[in-house]
């Protein structure tokens, strides 16, 4: 099972600045990962698939990147409605995992 | 617009059974794979099943196998997920989701999710 970790736990920042997570897989999954948002008491929302590619409605400020172990998304200027856990994903192999999750709180 | 709504979570002791469901709508549900995850509350998420859009495969999360059984019915709409032998440890919003370009070599992504139905599984 691949194991996905995400860094830093807790991301702490005003709206209008930058916000860049990290995930890292335990073995290369190519660019075969997404990243999902989740704000309090709501489902997760898909936001970028392979790596790079946004999902329909998902914002041009949300900039996914990487490949292989090293994955990075970027919200280039935070709006208030971008505070929440965002979660990779990836669907190398089976099973599909999650990372731990990245909360990004206003500061 | 595409919906998900799942039921049927609830209160149960340990070694009880519970059946979840999951209604679709806003699009050709015979056309797509479906996936069950959980999140156990205030925790990350879970992957725990996946049918194919026609219901001949399945796949199970280490976690649950033989325990939980996904289903189902394409007249319908609906997704089912059979959950036996319950643990405490099983105690979490369950969510249905679309799955997008599962195959049999990798799964696929998760999209949209339903709202979730919470089991608890207590003595």
């Amino acid at each position: 099972e691949i194991v996905l970790t995400q860094y830093p736990a807790t991301l702490s920042l005003s709206p209008g600045e930058s916000a860049t997570l990290s995930c890292r897989a335990s073995h290369s999954v190519s660019r075969s990962l997404a990243w999902y948002q989740q704000k309090p008491g709501q489902a997760p929302r898909f936001l970028i698939f392979d790596a790079s590619n946004r999902a329909t409605g998902t914002p041009a400020r949300f900039s996914g990147s990487g490949s292989g172990t090293d994955f990075t998304l970027t919200i280039s200027s935070l709006e208030p409605e971008d505070f929440a856990v965002y979660y990779c994903q990836h669907r190398s192999s089976w099973p599909p995992t999650f990372g731990g999750g990245t909360k990004v709180e206003i500061k | 617009q595409v919906q998900l709504v799942e039921s049927g979570g609830g209160v149960v002791q340990p070694g009880m059974s519970l059946r979840l469901s999951c209604a679709a709508s806003g699009f050709t549900f015979s056309s797509y794979g479906m996936h069950w995850a959980r999140q156990a509350p205030g925790k990350g998420l879970e992957w725990v099943a996946l049918i194919w859009y026609d219901g001949s495969n399945t796949y199970y999360a280490d976690s649950v196998k033989g325990r939980f059984t996904i289903s189902r019915d394409n007249s319908k709409s609906t997704l089912d997920l059979q959950m036996n032998s319950l643990r405490v440890e099983d105690t979490a919003v369950y969510y249905c989701a679309r799955d997008l370009g599962a195959a049999a070599a990798h799964p696929g992504w998760f999209d949209p999710w339903g709202q979730g139905t919470l089991v608890t599984v207590s003595s």
